[in-house]
């Protein structure tokens, strides 16, 4: 079935670091892939998104690329800030409108 | 902005009770669903309906229901709580339009069975 399988967390990095967090997915058809971020007390805010092979979706300093050749859609942020820890989702979406998350994946910024 | 309005933040209810989650959003989208939550899972869905009085199962609907007499109303129904159920509850929203449309997420409902 159609999955995606993220980085594992938790991530703790210091202010101004580089982040990355890995995505990979399996779909039968060309899904749209979706970051979504939660940050503490609140529901998911979609971050960015990229719905065709080469895409790249971009939000608040983070980008993203659609690879279809790794089918990958890793985030990743020169320079973060303690305002960006939160938990962050990668999904995908097909035909259906449903969504496939992975697990989810923490961050942690420290100042 | 899309607003999409869970009842309650936080819920303890006893095993054995019949529990009512009541989602609003107010952009008239046809999509709505219900997720849970739990640490190392990510979300999972229940129930999904994307019209009024249409339901079709998740991933996870053992013990729910679901009822959606009005577009902009979906509710989330344990039939008979019990402590598995303690979870995150996510309520989302979304446009028919095309599957690049993103779902608009409820702030949650961390229910605790008892």
């Amino acid at each position: 079935g159609d999955s995606v399988t993220q980085m594992e967390g938790p991530v703790t990095l210091s202010e101004e670091a580089f982040l990355t967090i890995n995505c990979t997915y399996t779909a039968t058809g060309y899904p749209s892939l979706f970051w979504y971020v939660q940050y503490p007390g609140e529901g998911l805010q979609l971050l960015l998104k990229a719905t065709k092979a080469d895409d790249k979706g971009s939000n608040k300093g983070f980008e993203a690329t659609y690879r279809k050749e790794t089918t990958s859609f890793h985030l990743e942020k020169g320079s973060v800030q303690v305002s960006d820890s939160a938990v962050y989702f990668c999904a995908l979406s097909l035909n259906d409108y449903k969504l496939s998350f992975g697990a989810g994946t923490t961050v942690t910024v420290r100042a | 902005d899309v607003k999409v309005t869970q009842s309650s933040r936080y819920l303890v209810k006893r095993t054995g009770e019949k529990v009512f989650l009541e989602c609003v959003q107010d952009m008239d989208h046809e999509n709505m669903f219900w997720y849970r939550q739990d640490p190392g899972l990510g979300l999972r869905l229940i129930y999904f309906s994307y019209d009024v009085k249409m339901k079709e199962k998740g991933d996870i609907p053992e013990g729910y229901s679901v009822s959606r007499e009005k577009k902009e109303r979906f509710s989330l129904i344990l039939e008979s709580a019990s402590t598995n159920q303690t979870s995150m509850y996510l309520c989302a929203s979304s446009t028919r339009t095309g599957s690049w449309q993103p779902q608009h997420f409820g702030d949650g409902t961390r229910l605790s069975i008892l």
